[in-house]
């Protein structure tokens, strides 16, 4: 099983700043099949970065991923009102299917 | 338009059982992998299991492993995940989603409780 390890736990931010999530895996993740996502309270995650440095369909450029093999990281370049969430990376090549535990990015 | 619908979620007795159901509009669920994924209450995203396209695959994460099973009814465009054996660590908000190039679409989720 790949276990993805994010950090940090909290990111204390301001509208306007730049943000960067860090995603650690324990083995290669093959074909770099790592996605994030963003969630919301009471609301269902939200794809932002498939193949670790793709954007999804209508998200922002603000949003970047970049990194391979073990070590992945999600950009914020400059942080909305809106972009305060949960953010989750996953790998999808092989069975478990795994998620990080999440780093919560906050309102300073 | 493209979504996913989760219905069945419930209150159930620990060793009771439950079939949540995806209801799939906008594309065919035939078409692609579809996954389920949970979340308890205050904690992060846990992935369950997927189907691939042929339905010949099914994975499972272990914590489920022999008492959640998968399927498909492509004439009803629907997912299914049966639950049986629920424990007390089975309640949470169950997703599904499609997988294309990670997981893109999700439902809203439905609320898996497992209480005496």
């Amino acid at each position: 099983e790949i276990v993805l390890t994010q950090s940090p736990g909290t990111l204390s931010l301001s509208p306007g700043e730049r943000a960067t999530l860090s995603c650690r895996a324990s083995q290669s993740v093959p074909r770099n099949y790592l996605a994030w996502y963003q969630q919301k309270p009471g609301q269902a995650p939200r794809l932002l970065i498939y193949g670790a440095s793709s954007r999804a369909t209508g998200i922002p450029d603000r949003f970047s991923g970049s990194g391979s093999g073990t070590d992945f990281t999600l950009t914020l370049s400059r942080l909305e009102p809106e972009d305060f969430a949960v953010y989750y990376c996953h790998q999808y090549e092989r069975p478990p299917w795994t998620f990080g535990q999440g780093t919560k990015v906050e309102i300073k | 338009q493209v979504q996913l619908v989760e219905s069945g979620g419930d209150l159930v007795k620990p060793g009771g059982s439950l079939r949540l159901s995806c209801a799939a509009s906008g594309f065919a669920v035939s078409d692609y992998y579809m996954s389920w994924i949970r979340q308890a209450p205050g904690k992060g995203l846990e992935w369950v299991s997927y189907i691939t396209r042929s339905d010949t695959e099914m994975y499972y994460a272990d914590s489920v492993k022999g008492r959640f099973t998968v399927s498909r009814d492509n004439s009803k465009n629907s997912l299914y995940l049966q639950i049986n054996s629920l424990r007390a660590e089975d309640t949470a908000v169950y997703y599904c989603a499609r997988s294309r190039l990670g997981l893109d679409i999700w439902g809203q989720g439905t609320m898996v409780t497992v209480s005496s």
